[in-house]
């Protein structure tokens, strides 16, 4: 079984949609939590961090349920620049290891 | 700033073939990793430093080896490479307290034949 587990999609939605990703992890020792963003033969980049209270940064919402160890991404007003793939993100030991999510695919169409 | 750089960009070795990937940042963060990703396997830690002089291994460590002879500096090397090594490699490189916070270079593609 994978560590950070995501449905891979893809996920095809047209503009102005409001779109949801979910990811669930093992490890009960992750420390922290984030969604980062790779476009197509990029390189991965933050998005955000997750809080366990919830946070927001426009458009995008994280939330984090610890005692599920469930993350979320919610993605309103779709854009086509957000069109990539969002990777779930874990955080875990004293060297600040990255448990990397396989990634969830997302096109939004014109 | 550069932030992080990789080379090469890209390269084709033949099985047994030997090759060093060197990554450089010019944001004098004290770790650096080395990741390999694969198509549905997300990235996988294969080696980290916490400073200059230390390296540590990660998740799939075998069949490499680094090295962190200055703080900007991470090599990793192949010392025999085999067709299961093809992958996209990606370094990075984080402060020691913000963690979570990794600034990845744009990788380099590696083809074993």
């Amino acid at each position: 079984r994978k560590e950070v587990e995501q449905d891979p999609g893809p996920f095809n939605v047209p503009e102005g949609a409001t779109v949801a990703f979910n990811c669930t992890y093992s490890n009960s020792a992750s420390q922290s939590f984030f969604w980062y963003r790779q476009d197509c033969r990029k390189e991965p980049k933050l998005l955000m961090s997750v809080y366990s209270s919830g946070n927001e940064d426009g458009r995008f919402t994280a939330q984090l349920n610890r005692a599920s160890q469930y993350i979320s991404l919610l993605i309103r007003d779709s854009k086509l620049s957000d069109s990539a793939t969002y990777l779930c993100v874990t955080l875990a030991g004293s060297a600040r290891q990255l448990t990397f999510g396989s990634g969830t695919q997302l096109t939004v169409l014109p | 700033n550069a932030g992080v750089t990789q080379t090469p960009k890209f390269r084709v070795l033949k099985t047994g073939q030997s090759m060093t990937l060197l990554c450089a940042q010019d944001m004098n963060h004290e770790y650096m990793y080395w990741y390999r990703q694969d198509p549905g396997m997300g990235l996988r830690l294969i080696h980290y430093s916490v400073g200059e002089g230390t390296t540590a291994k990660g998740e799939v460590p075998d069949g490499y080896n680094v090295s962190r002879l200055k703080k900007q500096n991470f090599l990793l090397g192949l010392e025999s490479a085999a067709p299961s090594q093809t992958s996209v490699y990606f370094c990075a490189s984080s402060y020691s307290i913000t963690g979570g916070t990794q600034y990845f270079g744009p990788g380099t593609r590696l083809l074993v034949l």
